[in-house]
């Protein structure tokens, strides 16, 4: 068991275009999380699946952002039309809920030029 | 709204001493509190949690103090080490949700 793997590491893109982000949690797990750190910040909660259901949603952060778990088990982060105030850090975890088993990944970091 | 206040900022410490980190909560539905430890190019990752039925635990030289009362906690690092350099995150769950609300974050540096 490696953890929680995303793809990619870093990401740069032209304002406009969209970003996809995928998340691979630990294999045990059952739930998954997406969060976003901006600098100096501590990580925003966006949304959660419980296998592939998505049960909170109302914390993304415009109706550009979207989120799939489609087999309940890696997930993928949607960003279409990006902005420049959506550079930050998407940081995934994952967790069976038991709370001391939420484990967060390394995280992707997003520049939009 | 921040929901969850960290304090302070930015906190140097001599090796050998006491690392404090304080945090603030005003919503009285908040039920789980957990610290984070977040290195440069990494996700935080959890340090020690507490629930708000207990007033202290301690996890080796790492200890969690919790006054409900008051809607404060704190992390108390003991025999503070360079290797604790890093920045700390509070955070705080509301009762049924399951997203985590963070702090700001403290940039914690332990001098050799």
């Amino acid at each position: 068991d490696t953890g929680v793997s995303q793809d990619p590491r870093h990401k740069i893109t032209k304002r406009g275009q969209n970003v996809t982000f995928r998340c691979d949690p630990i294999s045990e797990h059952n739930r998954l999380y997406w969060y976003r750190q901006t600098l100096g910040q501590g990580p925003e909660f966006l949304t959660y699946f419980q296998n592939e259901a998505q049960l909170e949603k109302s914390r993304l952060l415009s109706d550009r952002f979207s989120a799939e778990r489609p087999k309940g088990s890696f997930s993928t982060l949607e960003i279409q039309r990006t902005e420049q105030g959506d550079s930050a850090m998407y940081l995934c975890a994952s967790g069976t809920g038991d709370w001391d088993g939420y484990t967060f990944g390394s995280g992707t970091r997003l520049t939009v030029v | 709204q921040q929901q969850v206040k960290q304090s302070p900022q930015s906190l140097i410490v001599q090796k050998g001493g006491i690392s404090i980190i304080n945090c603030a909560y005003e919503n009285t539905a908040f039920d789980y509190f957990p610290w984070y430890q977040q290195f440069p190019g990494k996700g935080p990752a959890l340090l020690i949690a507490i629930r708000p039925d207990v007033s202290e635990k301690k996890e080796g030289r790492f200890t969690i103090s919790f006054n409900k009362s008051a809607k404060q906690f704190s992390l108390h690092i003991m025999d503070s080490q360079p290797g604790d350099s890093a920045t700390y995150f509070c955070a705080a769950r509301f009762l049924g949700a399951d997203g985590l609300t963070f702090g700001k974050g403290t940039h914690l540096i332990i001098q050799p």
